[in-house]
């Protein structure tokens, strides 16, 4: 089946620094990647979609130069959270939509981010 | 805008007890819709995927239903156990070419079973 792998799985920086996270799909291209965010106890709110070779689709509130989004290829999105302040701390989800499999989607393991 | 709505938000029920998640959803021209599980501090796990053309879709102890016109979902869970304790979330979504091709997600079912 579908497989995204994202890393890390977990990071800790200083408050100030930016931080880079990985979504591959391992078996599938997808030109298409989201990117969630999750706080405790809530549900996943959609972050962006990301595009391969063009710019990434913000929702609504997000900010885009502090969530900064690449997809340079198709099987490869990066999420970098630039200047991370604390309120930044979160639990970042990616997943893409495999073509193969009825148009179903996948989901990385998640990205446990603690600015500090 | 979709909009997703669950019921109910939290479920604890004993061990071996049958049980039923709802799922509603506003825009009910969708392509398909993905039951997934989701376990505390880990990723989203599919469970079931239904095409909008289907109307139920069975794995195991899991069976969901659709009725797209009316704009619910059902999950089944057969003889819960221990190990079923996790966050559900129904995903329904547009199709894969469609401007509005991604998942919008509700507050999900918070299932406990207990042993």
């Amino acid at each position: 089946g579908a497989v995204v792998s994202q890393h890390p799985s977990r990071v800790i920086c200083k408050s100030g620094t930016s931080v880079k996270i990985e979504c591959r799909s391992l078996d599938f291209q997808a030109t298409t990647m989201f990117w969630y965010r999750q706080f405790p106890k809530q549900s996943l709110m959609l972050m962006a979609t990301s595009n391969e070779g063009s710019k990434a689709t913000y929702e609504q509130g997000v900010e885009k130069d502090k969530f900064l989004i690449n997809h340079a290829s198709l099987t490869l999105s990066t999420l970098t959270v630039t200047s991370a302040h604390p309120e930044d701390s979160s639990f970042y989800i990616c997943s893409a939509r495999d073509n193969r499999q009825d148009y179903g989607y996948t989901f990385g393991s998640g990205t446990r981010l603690t600015v500090v | 805008k979709q909009e997703v709505t669950q019921i109910p938000a939290a479920l604890s029920v004993p061990e071996g007890e049958n049980l039923v998640l709802n799922c509603s959803f506003t825009d009910s021209a969708i392509y398909n819709l993905q039951w997934f599980r989701q376990d505390p501090g880990k990723g989203l796990t599919s469970l079931l995927l239904i095409q909008s053309s289907q109307r139920e879709q069975t794995s195991g102890r899991l069976n969901a239903s659709l009725d797209k016109s009316s704009g619910r979902s059902t999950l089944y869970i057969a003889a819960s156990q221990p190990g079923d304790s996790a966050t559900y979330l129904c995903a329904p979504s547009r199709g894969p070419y469609s401007s509005a091709s991604k998942i919008i997600f509700g507050s999900g079912t918070r299932l406990s079973i207990r042993p």
